[in-house]
């Protein structure tokens, strides 16, 4: 089973609104982090926001933040007051496991949205 | 400037030629990791280090071979055993348990 799935292969957003990309994750482990990457055509794939799974409160950073709804495994995000430059591929990731177990940290990512900003 | 280099940006491979792909961090990171991505597709790993002189293999390893010699260095070798090498790899690292940082990629052709 896939552990990180990303519905939407494409988004469509007007200049200065919001928008929500979906991501939903699966595992059996109650300690995980979960992380979303934005990666520009540049190719380089550049860290936005991070959830723990114990973590009381969503997280926000700037114009990102993550509606995590654990209950139904999903951990979405928002984007709000979108601008030309946020055009790129969104990917969601999940590691597994923490620090006090042994493991590598290694992250799961699903394949990604492509998120377009129209003028 | 603290982060990960890459390099070469572009590297062609000629049929039954070992390539390495170079990626040096100088933010004092401990663990380093290989990713592959192929079009339309998120990141698979290939290999990843926790300390100097010690990789594992990730879920793609075969075709692939690693080194950690350096804290700061963790070169890549495709070798003529991986049969579909043409994509984009990406090195990242962190410190052990924290966010993992990425630098700008290599993309491998097959002539």
């Amino acid at each position: 089973a896939q552990k990180i799935t990303q519905t939407q292969p494409g988004m469509f957003v007007q200049e200065k609104e919001a928008v929500t990309l979906d991501c939903t994750y699966d595992t059996s482990d109650p300690s995980y982090g979960l992380f979303w990457y934005k990666q520009p055509s540049s190719g380089e794939m550049i860290f936005l926001i991070y959830q723990g799974s114990y973590d009381q409160q969503n997280a926000t950073e700037g114009r990102y933040s993550l509606n995590f709804q654990k209950a139904r495994k999903s951990a979405n995000l928002v984007i709000s007051a979108s601008q030309l430059g946020d055009s790129a591929m969104y990917f969601c990731a999940m590691r597994e496991g923490n620090r006090d177990k042994t493991g590598a940290n290694n992250l799961f990512f699903g394949t990604g949205t492509r998120l377009t900003v129209i003028p | 400037d603290g982060g990960i280099t890459q390099s070469p940006k572009y590297l062609f491979r000629k049929e039954g030629q070992n390539v390495t792909l170079s990626c040096e961090q100088n933010l004092n990171h401990d663990a380093m990791y290989w990713y592959r991505q192929d079009p339309g597709q998120g990141l698979r790993l290939i290999y990843y280090s926790q300390i100097v002189n010690d990789f594992q293999k990730g879920d793609i390893a075969e075709g692939y071979s690693v080194s950690r010699e350096k804290k700061e260095s963790f070169p890549l070798t495709v070798t003529s055993a991986q049969k579909n090498p043409t994509a984009f790899y990406l090195c990242a690292s962190a410190d052990l348990w924290e966010t993992q940082y990425f630098g700008p990629g290599t993309r491998l052709l097959v002539l």
